[in-house]
């Protein structure tokens, strides 16, 4: 079956700008997670969205970092007044979110760069 | 809090070569331990897990045994590719939680 899609692959946007990224998880996956990966470095979590639960928001940096998630499907992961520091790879993932079924499935991720 | 430390990169070896990359975990209670590897333009995807002491994970040629008495899951392959040339994350994951702590990554080169 289809993976986890992410879109767009790559954004290039200009200090200030609003941007928006998507996350199309497996289906059937109520775990979702967005992480950042900055060249070079390991992965930062930012959020988790787990079915109807509140998600859990304590990796997002800042303020100007958002994410919905409606129902167990499309996450939208949305950065306002970009900086340059946020230039990084965005990556999403998904896992079925059974007790005892915690493997993820990544998605090619979304190469933000802010000039 | 739990952490996660492997060794820097880049690990450059000639094909065949045997591979050793280190990972030591620090964790309160029992984690899961994963590699995920990380092909060049391509996704993050699992190359082995294992979730208890003794565990051995195996994939693709590549194995790691969780050792609970040194807190470490190292990642070894006996006879290295060129196309193994990758990064390698090594992660854990507490079964009471659903957050993968992850290592910095180590890249991996394997020249012909």
């Amino acid at each position: 079956g289809a993976g986890v899609s992410q879109s767009p692959s790559n954004k290039v946007t200009e200090k200030g700008k609003d941007v928006e990224l998507r996350c199309d998880p497996i289906s059937g996956h109520t775990a979702l997670y967005w992480y950042r990966q900055r060249l070079g470095q390991g992965l930062e979590f930012l959020i988790y969205f787990q079915g109807n639960s509140a998600p859990d928001k304590s990796g997002l940096p800042s303020d100007r970092f958002s994410a919905e998630r409606t129902g167990e499907s499309v996450s939208t992961l949305t950065i306002q007044r970009t900086q340059q520091e946020d230039s990084a790879v965005y990556l999403c993932a998904s896992s079925p979110g059974t007790r005892g079924d915690n493997e993820q499935f990544f998605g090619p991720g979304t190469r933000l760069t802010v000039l | 809090g739990n952490s996660v430390t492997q060794m820097e990169g880049p690990v450059t070896l000639s094909e065949e070569a045997f591979l050793t990359i280190n990972c030591t975990y620090t964790a309160t209670g029992y984690p899961s331990l994963f590699w995920y590897v990380q092909y060049p333009g391509e996704g993050l995807q699992l190359l082995l897990k294992a979730t208890k002491a003794d565990d051995k994970g195996s994939n693709k040629g590549f194995e790691a045994t969780y050792r609970k008495e040194t807190t470490s899951f190292h990642l070894e392959k006996g006879s290295v590719q060129v196309s193994d040339s990758a990064v390698y994350f090594c992660a854990l994951i507490m079964d009471s939680n659903y957050q993968l702590i992850w290592g910095a990554g180590t890249k991996l080169i394997i020249k012909p």
